[in-house]
C-alpha cells in the first residue's frame, strides 16, 4: 500500500507550457507539502497545506498554485513554465509540525 | 526565521568506520529535530528523530544527540555499511500545525566496501 503517491514520475515539456503534478495520501494526515529539489539535492518547501488550507507559502512565483480538495489531495498547477522550474518536485504529508514526514516517491520535471 | 547548517556537505567512509554529521540550527523555539535518507531515484524517508527534551537516541547502529544551549545536533552511524551510502539532510521543526521544517543542505555519505 502506497503511503503518498504522486503522478506522474517523469515530465518533460517544453518552456511556456501549464502542467500539473498530483498528490495523493492514504495516511489520514491533516498536513501536506510541496518540496523542490534542485540539482545539488537542497530541498526547499515551497507550500504547506492544513486540512485544506494554505498554511506556508515560501516565496514562490505565482505561477505556482497548488489546490487542496480535499484532505488526501494536494495538487500543484504551474503556469508557464521556465527553464528553472526544473527539478524534482516531492510530495510528503505528516500529523502537523514536530511529526515525522512521509513523502512520495518524487516527480521529475524536466522544462526544455 | 529557521536557519539549518549542516556539515560536511560530502563524507567518504570504509565499510566498517563511523560516520559523524551535525546540524546546527538558529530558532530556539524548534523542538524537533528529524534526520532524512534518501537513497539514489526515492524521496527522503525518516531514519530516527528527537525532540527536545531528550539529549540522545539511539535505534541500533544509528544515533542522535542534541544539545540545545549550543544549538546543535549530531547523526552518529556506526559499523557503516554499503547500504548506508545516501544523501542524509537533517531538520529543525516548532511542534504546531503550521511548524514548517527547515532542511539544511543535505550530506552525501559514501561508504566504500
Amino acid at each position: 500500500d502506497t503511503a503518498v503517491s504522486q503522478t506522474p514520475k517523469y515530465l518533460v515539456t517544453q518552456m511556456g507550457n501549464d502542467k500539473s503534478i498530483k498528490c495523493e495520501q492514504n495516511l489520514g494526515h491533516d498536513t501536506m507539502y510541496w518540496y523542490k529539489q534542485d540539482s545539488k539535492k537542497f530541498l526547499k518547501i515551497m507550500f504547506s497545506y492544513n486540512n485544506k488550507e494554505l498554511i506556508i507559502n515560501e516565496t514562490v512565483p505565482n505561477r505556482f498554485s497548488p489546490k487542496s480538495p480535499d484532505k488526501a489531495h494536494l495538487n500543484l498547477h504551474i503556469n508557464s513554465l521556465e527553464l528553472g522550474d526544473s527539478a524534482v518536485y516531492f510530495c510528503a504529508s505528516s500529523l502537523g509540525g514536530g511529526n515525522e514526514q512521509f513523502f512520495g516517491p518524487g516527480t521529475r520535471l524536466t522544462v526544455l | 526565521g529557521e536557519n539549518v547548517e549542516q556539515h560536511p556537505s560530502t563524507l567518504s567512509v570504509q565499510e566498517g568506520d563511523s560516520a559523524v554529521i551535525k546540524c546546527t540550527y538558529s530558532d530556539s523555539a524548534s523542538n524537533y529535530f528529524p534526520w532524512y535518507k534518501q537513497e539514489l531515484g526515492k524521496g527522503p524517508q525518516l531514519i530516527i528523530d528527537i525532540r527536545s527534551n531528550v539529549g540522545e537516541k539511539k535505534d541500533q547502529r544509528i544515533a542522535v544527540t542534541l544539545n540545545k544551549t549550543a544549538k546543535h545536533f549530531s547523526l552518529h552511524i556506526t559499523e557503516t555499511q554499503p547500504e548506508d551510502s545516501a544523501v542524509y539532510f537533517c531538520a529543525a521543526s516548532i511542534s504546531t500545525n503550521a511548524g514548517k521544517s527547515t532542511f539544511g543542505d543535505g550530506t552525501t555519505l559514501t561508504v566504500k566496501p
